[in-house]
């Protein structure tokens, strides 16, 4: 009850196309679902986050489209730019609990 | 800028070394967390601190030990390192539970 399942584990995009990162949970006591970007040789950078009582969420290229009843959400890259190249994790969590993260997906983008 | 920094990028430890990791917050958080990455696992917590001489059981605490003596530090101790503990740790703090994290750059322990 306490996962996050992500898919897919990796991703190869062209340059221009839309990227989509999804994630599922069981527990439907989390209230807060935050995207994480990691580039290499870094540690993971909150990239946007949303609150269920809202379907989607859009901060630039980046949007988070969120499904309540199937208990998912998913992460949009628009206009995928080889500088997204990257590995996104999607994360949960209830109330002040700690943050549940997913298991990750590569990105990578080509020109 | 606000920081996490950990003191060292890369580690090789021989097997049955006791080991420090630390790391050190300069943004007067409350919470501290340390987080092992390793490929098509994510991030998995080991422990956890809301508070100065506070510390939790994350979800694989077995085989190490934290300390908090002091608000800005939160060191990771492995008590004799093996080699199923090579991994990239990171540290990470937040400010409460209201706040996102903020993570350091990793350390990318080998023990040989």
């Amino acid at each position: 009850q306490q996962q996050v399942k992500q898919s897919p584990q990796s991703l190869i995009v062209q340059k221009g196309g839309i990227s989509i990162i999804n994630c599922a949970y069981e527990n439907t006591a989390f209230d807060y679902f935050p995207w994480y970007q990691q580039f290499p040789g870094k540690g993971p950078a909150l990239l946007i986050a949303i609150r269920p009582d809202v379907s989607e969420k859009k901060e630039g290229r980046f949007t988070i489209s969120f499904n309540k009843s199937a208990k998912q959400f998913s992460l949009h890259i628009m206009d995928s730019q080889p500088g997204d190249s990257a590995t996104y994790f999607c994360a949960a969590r209830r109330g002040t609990d700690k943050l549940i993260f997913g298991t990750g997906t590569r990105l990578q983008v080509f020109p | 800028d606000v920081k996490v920094t950990q003191s060292s990028r890369y580690l090789v430890k021989r097997t049955g070394e006791k080991v420090f990791l630390e790391c050190v917050q300069d943004m007067d958080h409350e919470n501290m967390f340390w987080y092992r990455q390793d490929p098509g696992l994510g991030l998995r917590l080991i422990y956890f601190s809301y508070d100065v001489k506070m510390k939790e059981k994350g979800d694989i605490p077995e085989g190490y030990s934290v300390s908090r003596e002091k608000k800005e530090r939160f060191s990771l101790i492995l008590e004799s390192a093996s080699t199923n503990q090579t991994s990239m740790y990171l540290c990470a703090s937040r400010m409460t539970a209201n706040y996102g994290y903020t993570f350091g750059s990793g350390t990318r322990l080998t023990v040989v």
